[in-house]
């Protein structure tokens, strides 16, 4: 399957601070990147979709001026959540697809840590 | 996308088929159902896909009822390693923005 890299893995961050998780694709140009958020014990919550070169489009309820996302490149997209609180402690898992009619991969999650 | 519904967690002994329930009643003609799998701490994992027919891959075999109302995944010979939560999703082709339930949690047991 095509692999989906996230960087970093794990992050620790100071309240208030920003932080920037980069999405990339290895060995595929991918059109379209997901990003999702996960709870401890809890499933997989859709936050946005990145298309590249076009702004993101957000799910109800997501802050987009909280969690700012660049698809800057058929391979890369980023999430920034700026001035991070302990609230947004959680795991950032991000998609990618070929094209609309392949399944979805997806990066190894990163975990962070606000505090 | 139609509402997926799956027991919460399931056993199976190491060696036996693992055979994953998912009841989809409001699933539409175009809709098709996906199966992926999260290992603790780790992105979601893309198992297998289906329409109408049964498929098979090298990891697992899905079954889709005729009426396809609901859908079973068979795990043939499950190991330690296929311990995770494994997700029901049904959705519309061409559209990859994932909406995922609560899963079953499989754990292998030795």
């Amino acid at each position: 399957g095509a692999v989906v890299s996230q960087h970093p893995s794990r992050v620790i961050c100071k309240s208030g601070t920003s932080v920037k998780i980069e999405c990339r694709s290895l060995d595929f140009q991918a059109t379209t990147m997901f990003w999702y958020r996960q709870f401890p014990k809890q499933s997989l919550m859709l936050m946005a979709t990145s298309n590249e070169g076009s702004k993101a489009t957000y799910e109800q309820g997501v802050e987009k001026d909280k969690f700012l996302i660049n698809h800057a490149s058929l391979t890369l997209s980023t999430l920034t959540v700026t001035s991070a609180h302990p609230e947004d402690s959680s795991f950032y898992i991000c998609s990618a697809v070929r094209d609309m009619n392949t399944e979805a991969f997806f990066g190894q999650g990163t975990r962070l840590t606000v505090v | 996308d139609a509402k997926t519904t799956q027991p919460p967690s399931m056993d199976c002994a190491e060696g036996r088929a693992a055979n994953l329930p998912c009841n989809h009643s409001t699933i539409s003609g175009n809709e098709y159902v996906y199966w992926y799998r999260q290992i603790h701490s780790q992105g979601p994992q893309y198992i297998i896909h289906g329409l109408k027919n049964n498929e098979t891959n090298e990891m697992a075999s899905l079954i889709i009822t005729e009426d396809r109302k609901s859908s079973t995944l068979i795990l043939p010979h499950a190991t330690l390693r296929d311990t995770a939560v494994y997700y029901c999703i049904v959705r519309v082709g061409g559209a990859n923005n994932l909406f995922f339930g609560t899963g079953t949690r499989l754990t292998v047991i030795p």
